[in-house]
């Protein structure tokens, strides 16, 4: 159970490209979604937190206008990278939580490499 | 504020030996802590978590943490190493309240020599 599914793996594309990933929890509600960035030999930068039907909660540093999310049923969440540019590469992990409360764990998908040329 | 911090980001272990990898966390409230293993161009699954129940947490593929309140640790470890345990393992403390956002430590490279 509690499974995450993460799409596109991997995409390679040009500059000035806007790329959207989707996250979709396939066996359970998710009440709260997040995205994260992950650079090469490092760990996890959470870039944002939402609920299904709320705006997103940015992190400091993380521009809303580029990172766009949208969470708009309880069981998948979207994020576009907006003009994409090559300082925009990375991996981006999603993860999903049902249920309130701080002790439920987040499952995560596979992740997305995004590479802009 | 919570923190976790990992000691070592690369641990090397022959197959068959005991594994170690290190967790100590800061936190202002009773923590929940989290252990997450990573495989190459992968997410993360979840290895066991700490929710205040028992202090002794058993996980999936033989691993195993204990909750050290006086040592503010959370340490994983895993009897007998197998080969398919090389990956990045982190750790994580959720920082509370109804969100509850993870903060994850910077992880640790566990490589399994034949």
């Amino acid at each position: 159970g509690a499974v995450v599914s993460q799409h596109p793996s991997w995409v390679i594309c040009k500059s000035g490209t806007s790329v959207k990933i989707e996250c979709r929890s396939l066996d359970f509600q998710a009440t709260t979604m997040f995205w994260y960035r992950q650079f090469p030999k490092q760990s996890l930068m959470l870039m944002a937190t939402s609920n299904e039907g709320s705006k997103a909660t940015y992190e400091q540093g993380v521009e809303k206008d580029k990172f766009l999310i949208n969470h708009a049923s309880l069981t998948l969440s979207t994020l576009t990278v907006t003009s994409a540019h090559p300082e925009d590469s990375s991996f981006y992990i999603c993860s999903a939580r049902g249920g309130r409360g701080f002790n439920q764990p987040q499952h995560f998908g596979d992740g997305t490499r995004l590479s802009i040329l | 504020a919570q923190s976790v911090t990992q000691l070592g980001s690369h641990v090397s272990v022959s197959e068959g030996a005991l594994v170690l990898l290190r967790c100590n966390y800061s936190s202002s409230v009773p923590p929940y802590l989290f252990w997450y293993v990573q495989y190459p161009n992968q997410g993360l699954q979840l290895l066991l978590k700490y929710t205040s129940a028992a202090t002794l947490v058993k996980g999936i593929n033989g691993f195993e943490a204990e909750f050290k309140k006086s040592e503010t640790s959370f340490h994983l470890t895993k009897p007998s190493a197998h080969m398919s345990d090389a990956a990045e393992y982190f750790c994580a403390v959720s920082l509370g309240g109804s969100q509850g956002n993870l903060i994850f430590g910077k992880g640790t490279k566990l490589s399994v020599k034949p």
